[in-house]
């Protein structure tokens, strides 16, 4: 089992749609957790980070689900401009950060 | 506050060059991190490593490669003998220090092609 799997989509919805990713992670003890979001032949910029409370940061929400070891995005309102992959990242011990190979979201006009 | 830097954007090698990759950390980290990019696929940890310090190079293949930050200037990724299959996006992030975790900021990354 990967230590961290997403389902590399891709997903395409019309502009407008709510869309959600979930990410699933193998390591219990895994301490932080984050969405990241690459777009084509770029480098991977920060998202938001994921708290236990979970957080919003306007159109976009993640949640943290640690009995189930899993971790979602949730983007309402979609923008043309949304268009990318987006990387679920673990770390999962001091220093060691786990990547997702991460899940393709097109969002149609 | 410049963000992470790395250069060249672009180099090619021919098999069996020398490639090397330079990443200065963003003001005030002293943590880098090599991350290995393929076509399509997901970031590959290669390294981390603190000032004069690699503290974890469980991702870096044993032979032709090495890394180092010095005390003065830009963390490097040494590639000898390149082939074919080292074509890749090599991003380097960092993080501020003193604590366990911390969202890594990237760089633009170093596209590499071996002809």
């Amino acid at each position: 089992r990967k230590e961290v799997e997403q389902d590399p989509g891709p997903f395409n919805v019309p502009e407008g749609a709510t869309v959600a990713f979930n990410c699933t992670y193998s390591n219990s003890a895994s301490q932080s957790f984050f969405w990241y979001r690459q777009d084509c032949r770029k480098e991977p910029k920060l998202l938001m980070s994921v708290y236990s409370s979970g957080n919003e940061d306007g159109r976009f929400t993640a949640q943290l689900n640690r009995a189930s070891q899993y971790i979602s995005l949730l983007i309402r309102d979609s923008k043309l401009s949304d268009s990318a992959t987006y990387l679920c990242v673990v770390n999962v011990r001091t220093y060691k950060y786990i990547f997702g190979t991460g899940t393709r979201l097109k969002v149609l006009a | 506050n410049a963000g992470v830097m790395q250069n060249p954007r672009h180099l090619v090698r021919r098999r069996g060059q020398e490639a090397r990759l330079r990443c200065s950390p963003m003001k005030g980290h002293s943590h880098v991190y090599w991350y290995r990019q393929l076509p399509e696929e997901g970031l590959k940890f290669m390294v981390y490593l603190q000032k004069e310090n690699i503290i974890d190079e469980s991702g870096m293949p044993k032979e032709r490669f090495s890394a180092e930050f010095p005390k003065e200037g830009p963390s490097i990724l040494r590639i000898q003998q390149v082939v074919r299959g080292d074509s890749a996006a090599y991003f380097c992030a960092s993080s501020p220090r003193d604590r366990d975790s911390y969202e890594q900021y990237f760089g633009p990354g170093t596209r590499l092609t071996v002809t």
